[in-house]
């Protein structure tokens, strides 16, 4: 069963950078040629918001808002995948989830150009990240 | 960027039927056939419902069920159960621009 799981500080100081890494067990990222892996964030009391996503080989796609501050890396050989947001605020105090990010049917290479994502499916727990100083 | 448009609450009584919207536009939920509905009970992390508009994943009773029409996605939840009572989310594929685009949650109270 695949699961994945969350880690990082709790607590990151305004203008410093935030950095998670998400652990996928039960699956390889690297055999999961068929997927996307995400992250998610939720602020306190409030919706979901996506942060971006990543393909095994690298390839990312990152929400247009956030894209100046964010790099979500890949590493297959220890089999999780990580998230740097940059120059953080009060407003980036939030639980992130990582999870798998599915495609719009069968993966092609179009769809790995393009992003053609689609649903998340298992999420992580989630970390909560408190911003303050 | 705008978040998809979900109303804030909904209620039901056991057994009884309710149905979440989830109004987009063009852009989003009117232009693609991606939208998911996630569940999400308090202190849990979101459960995926529906992918696809209407596509359910293995182990999801066949309760819940989706549909779209037009710029609007709808979640229907018949037979509703006590543990049905919790947040649903919807979210759609936006474009290869914009990608991702999230509801702002519906909580469902089971009266």
């Amino acid at each position: 069963q695949l699961q994945l799981q969350e880690s990082g500080p709790g607590l990151v100081k305004p203008s410093e950078t935030l950095s998670l890494t998400c652990t996928v067990s039960g699956g390889s990222i690297s055999n999961s040629s068929s997927y996307y892996w995400g992250w998610i964030r939720q602020s306190p009391g409030k919706g979901l918001e996506w942060i971006g996503s990543i393909y095994y080989n690298g390839k990312t796609y990152y929400r247009s808002s956030l894209k100046s501050r964010v790099t979500i890396s890949v590493d297959t050989s220890k089999n999780h995948f990580s998230l740097k947001l940059s120059s953080v605020t009060a407003a980036d105090t939030a639980l992130y989830y990582c999870a798998r990010h599915g495609p719009q049917g069968p993966m092609s290479p179009d769809h790995i150009l393009t992003g053609s994502l689609s649903w998340f499916d298992p999420w992580g727990q989630g970390v909560l990240v408190t911003v303050s100083s | 960027q705008s978040a998809l448009t979900q109303p804030r609450s909904v209620s039901g009584s056991p057994g009884q039927s309710v149905t979440i919207s989830c109004t987009g536009t063009s852009a989003d939920v009117g232009g693609y056939k991606y939208v998911s509905w996630y569940q999400q009970h308090p202190g849990t992390a979101p459960k995926l419902m529906i992918y696809d508009v209407s596509k359910r994943p293995s182990g999801v009773p066949d309760r819940f069920s989706g549909s779209k029409s037009g710029n609007t996605a709808s979640l229907t939840i018949s037979g509703l159960q006590a543990e049905d009572e919790a947040d649903y989310y919807c979210c759609s594929y936006a474009g290869s621009y914009t990608f991702v685009v999230f509801g702002r949650g519906t909580k469902l109270t089971v009266l």
